[in-house]
């Protein structure tokens, strides 16, 4: 299995400012999804990231608002810019099995955001 | 969007046996059925996953219909730690992206 910190845990932030949130896992892997967690509501992916790769953001995200960096294959960096208070979330981030079977996604505790 | 729909909620008796349908009738013939868990305040958890054939694991078990059109996750032994929301996806395999529906929120009953 591969264990995911995330930093924060949790953060209260102004609007206007900005919040770099980590990814760490204890296991080389290729692929890195970051995924938004709005107050009751499920899970929506944001983009994926793969080391030595421009991020791939969804529909409805983009790269100015959040910013991903993957500089290695254990980590990887997610940036919520220009905060309003529609960007209250958790936000997960997320592996492939680093096993290589097809069995796996693993997601890491989450950020909880709260934009005042 | 996400291809499967589910129940909002549900409830079971603790010791009960907890049947989550799942109705995914656009399914493609190289698309794998997933169940995901996420307990509150947790990130999601990996449950089982299957293709056509059922299966089981020491968590749960996965009924697949012969059409494939739809599936039912069995927790044999439901107990308190089993209340979560439940996530049934489709996808093709470990490169192809997780699009979660709203899942089942099961309670578990004392």
């Amino acid at each position: 299995s591969a264990v995911i910190s995330q930093k924060p845990s949790r953060d209260i932030c102004q609007r206007g400012t900005s919040l770099t949130i980590q990814c760490q896992v204890d296991s080389q892997v290729t692929m890195m999804f970051w995924y938004r967690q709005q107050p009751g509501q499920s899970l929506t992916l944001i983009a994926t990231a793969n080391q030595g790769s421009e991020a791939t953001y969804e529909s409805g995200f983009v790269i100015d608002k959040f910013p991903i960096s993957r500089p290695n294959l254990t980590f990887s960096t997610l940036t919520v810019s220009n905060m309003s208070p529609e960007d209250s979330s958790i936000y997960l981030c997320s592996v492939e099995d680093p096993r290589g079977g097809p069995d796996e996604q693993y997601f890491g505790p989450g950020t909880r955001l709260t934009v005042t | 969007d996400a291809k499967t729909t589910q129940p909002p909620s549900m409830d079971c008796a603790e010791g009960r046996a907890a049947n989550l349908p799942c109705n995914h009738s656009t399914i493609s013939g190289n698309e794998y059925v997933y169940w995901y868990r996420q307990i509150h305040s947790q990130g999601p958890q990996y449950i089982i996953h299957g293709l056509k054939n059922n299966e089981t694991n020491e968590m749960a078990s996965l009924i697949i219909t012969e059409d494939r059109k739809s599936s039912t996750l069995i927790l044999p032994h439901a107990t308190l730690r089993d209340t979560a929301v439940y996530y049934c996806i489709v996808r093709v395999d470990r490169d192809d992206k997780i699009i979660f529906g709203k899942g089942t929120r099961l309670h578990i009953l004392p």
